[in-house]
């Protein structure tokens, strides 16, 4: 997988925006970027993913730079319950699969607070 | 409807005992992964299926046996529990083919204690 790198921890006031930033400088042409967020005693949940362009979900937003070599997940308006763990994700593309392995680092914790 | 489930979610065990943990997911799904996760917090692949045929075997102990009867099901079977199996395994169902394969649906856990 491309290497993410994340900040260990980052901290949210309730209903403001929360922005997560991931770096992958040696990401490849062909590789997406995925975000899942794991709560606490629950398993990894999807976010969101992309390629090139901005996404936006029911859940959060995809802000990819225009070199792709980083990318910041946007929760809007942060709750108590978006505490997680948020795991930003290259999966290695080979011939156009990563067979579905996928590489989880260290993340970013995300405390939201009141 | 709980889209993957896992039983049992608790599984406490004495070395040398083998055991298994079951998986089932109703999404329609074709590839199905199993996940351990140590007590540090890290997550990793072990393995995965499509269609009942192994595609990721990563770098397991030949204790740890994967069966998946039907493409809805991925149980895990681990002969002679050690100590260093203790961890949180987790089930993922996914649909096979471009960014489907990596947007991966998980099961709530079940934690494998080994005394």
């Amino acid at each position: 997988d491309a290497k993410t790198t994340q900040p260990p921890s980052m901290d949210c006031a309730e209903g403001r925006a929360a922005n997560l930033p991931c770096n992958h400088s040696t990401i490849s042409g062909n590789e997406y970027v995925y975000w899942y967020r794991q709560i606490h005693s629950q398993g990894p949940q999807y976010i969101i993913h992309g390629l090139k362009n901005n996404e936006t979900n029911e859940m959060a937003s995809l802000i990819i730079t225009e070199d792709r070599k980083s990318s910041t997940l946007i929760l809007p308006h942060a709750t108590l319950r978006d505490t997680a763990v948020y795991y930003c994700i290259v999966p290695f593309n080979a011939g156009g699969t990563s067979y579905g392995k996928l590489t989880f680092g260290q993340g970013t914790i995300l405390t939201v607070h009141p | 409807d709980t889209a993957v489930s896992q039983t049992p979610k608790y599984l406490v065990t004495q070395m040398g005992n083998d055991k298994s943990i079951k998986c089932e997911q109703n999404l329609g799904h074709d590839t199905m992964y199993w996940y351990k996760q140590d007590s540090k917090k890290f997550l990793k692949i072990m393995f995965s299926y499509n269609n009942k045929e192994l595609i990721i075997n990563e770098t397991v102990p030949n204790r740890f046996s994967p069966k998946s009867p039907d493409k809805a099901h991925l149980n895990l079977h681990i002969n002679s529990l050690e100590l260093g199996d203790s961890a949180v395994y987790f089930c993922a169902s996914s649909s096979w083919g471009g960014g489907d394969t990596d947007t991966q649906y998980f099961g709530p856990g079940t934690r494998l204690t080994v005394l």
